[in-house]
């Protein structure tokens, strides 16, 4: 089975800081998505990597970077966490080369106070 | 971003009971998916569907791509209390490659009554 595993299950930040958010697959897919989840609007794109090194701005990319570069990991990085940053944030690897979908990580909650 | 109207927002059941929900969206979708999230997890994959018309199921949940390519449908028949969870539909342009970004539905919450 698919594994993907993200950092923290929970996390607590203050705004202005900077937050790294980790997403770890061993299926060894090309593709890999950071999405955040926010009630009544369900999963939003915020970065996606075609391959290491690649990425690719989704639907919300202000105020989030990424990096890529091995390719079992992406981060999805805060340069600096504002409070309406506070949601779900969702990891998903898929494999390209195949008819096969996104697998979902548990997600971080993270709260910017 | 694009989004798919999703509905209803939410549902509360009996057990027993059978579900149905559904996805439409203004543009033509080659897939559609139906993921299942349980508190505090991430979406889980139920069923994938890949023609139009097309009827698939996976125990107690059947699905369908609808025949003009823009809507979905996902039925639960015998609701149990694990059925509990938000589903979301989702849907994408393209068969598969690099283009493989999905759209999500909104999600529909459901809550099934002991």
């Amino acid at each position: 089975d698919v594994k993907v595993t993200q950092s923290s299950r929970y996390l607590v930040k203050r705004t202005g800081e900077k937050v790294f958010l980790e997403c770890v697959q061993d299926m060894d897919h090309e593709n890999m998505f950071w999405y955040r989840q926010d009630p009544g609007l369900g999963l939003r794109l915020i970065y996606f990597s075609y391959d290491v090194k690649m990425k690719e701005k989704g639907d919300i990319p202000e105020g989030y970077s990424v990096s890529r570069e091995k390719k079992e990991r992406f981060s999805l990085i805060l340069e600096s966490a504002s409070t309406n940053q506070t949601s779900m944030y969702l990891c998903a690897s898929r494999d390209p080369g195949q008819v096969s979908e996104q697998y979902f990580g548990p997600g971080t909650r993270l709260t910017v106070t | 971003g694009q989004q798919l109207n999703q509905s209803p927002q939410s549902m509360f059941i009996q057990e027993g009971e059978d579900v149905s929900m559904n996805c439409t969206s203004s543009s033509i979708f080659n897939t559609w998916l139906w993921y299942k999230q349980d508190p505090g997890e991430g979406p889980v994959l139920l069923i994938a569907l890949y023609k139009a018309g097309e009827l698939t199921s996976n125990g107690r949940l059947t699905a369908q791509f609808g025949i003009t390519r823009k809507d979905s449908f996902l039925n639960i028949s015998a609701s149990i209390p694990s059925d509990v969870g938000i589903y979301f539909c989702a849907g994408r342009a393209s068969l598969g490659g690099a283009t493989n970004k999905l759209i999500f539905g909104t999600g529909t919450l459901l809550a099934v009554q002991p």
